[in-house]
């Protein structure tokens, strides 16, 4: 079946910091990726996403690109900020399908 | 436009109980999932419906079940409760179109004593 594997546990940048979150996929058909971000208390929000290869997915300074000869989806930014620190889930669904593949999530604490 | 809602958002049971979860999605979405999120196990997915079918299952034993009604909220039971079903329980709701993105609402916290 489908799986999703991303950086796991924690990551601890200082403010400014470049940051790159880790995401590969594997999966025999053709998915749409996804970053979900959560907050405490509340469920996962829509971060970004790409629907084919070589889309790239952008929000609040965030890059992720569907590389489909690595199947990879990896998450990053140029300077993370303290407002930056959640825990991201990578994400995949099929074109024809809404079973959601999540990963572990990766517990992103920008240290001020 | 009012976002996904879940009641209640916090519960207790205890061992052997059934419970009964509830979900509003986002109006004018048709598909709505449910999720178990727990720190050992992430989000794991529990099943889709799509106008009132439905549509996929994961691998939970029968004891978790769900419904949606022709209003497209939906509810999930749990019988005979055990302690590792404690968790946060999340529903999302799409337009149910393929690769479409889900939104999630906040969640029921279930307590299992």
């Amino acid at each position: 079946g489908d799986s999703v594997v991303q950086t796991e546990g924690q990551v601890l940048p200082s403010e400014g910091d470049s940051l790159i979150v880790n995401c590969s996929y594997e999966t025999t058909q053709y998915p749409s990726l996804f970053w979900y971000v959560q907050y405490p208390g509340e469920g996962p929000q829509l971060h970004l996403k790409a629907m084919k290869a070589n889309d790239k997915g952008r929000n609040k300074g965030f890059e992720a690109m569907y590389r489909k000869e690595t199947t990879s989806f990896h998450l990053e930014k140029d300077s993370v900020q303290e407002s930056d620190s959640a825990v991201y889930f990578c994400a995949l669904t099929q074109t024809y399908g809404q079973n959601f593949v999540f990963g572990p999530g990766t517990r992103l604490s920008v240290l001020p | 436009k009012a976002g996904v809602t879940q009641t209640p958002r916090y519960l207790i049971k205890t061992r052997g109980q059934q419970v009964t979860l509830s979900c509003s999605p986002i109006s004018g979405h048709r598909s709505v999932s449910w999720y178990q999120q727990t720190p050992g196990q992430g989000l794991q997915f529990l099943f889709e419906y799509f106008s009132e079918t439905q549509r996929n299952k994961g691998n939970f034993p029968g004891r978790f079940s769900g419904r949606q009604f022709s209003n497209s909220r939906s509810e999930m039971n749990v019988s005979t409760l055990e302690l590792g079903d404690s968790a946060l329980y999340l529903c999302a709701s799409s337009f149910g179109t393929s690769g479409g993105e889900q939104y999630f609402g906040p969640g029921t916290r279930l307590t299992v004593t």
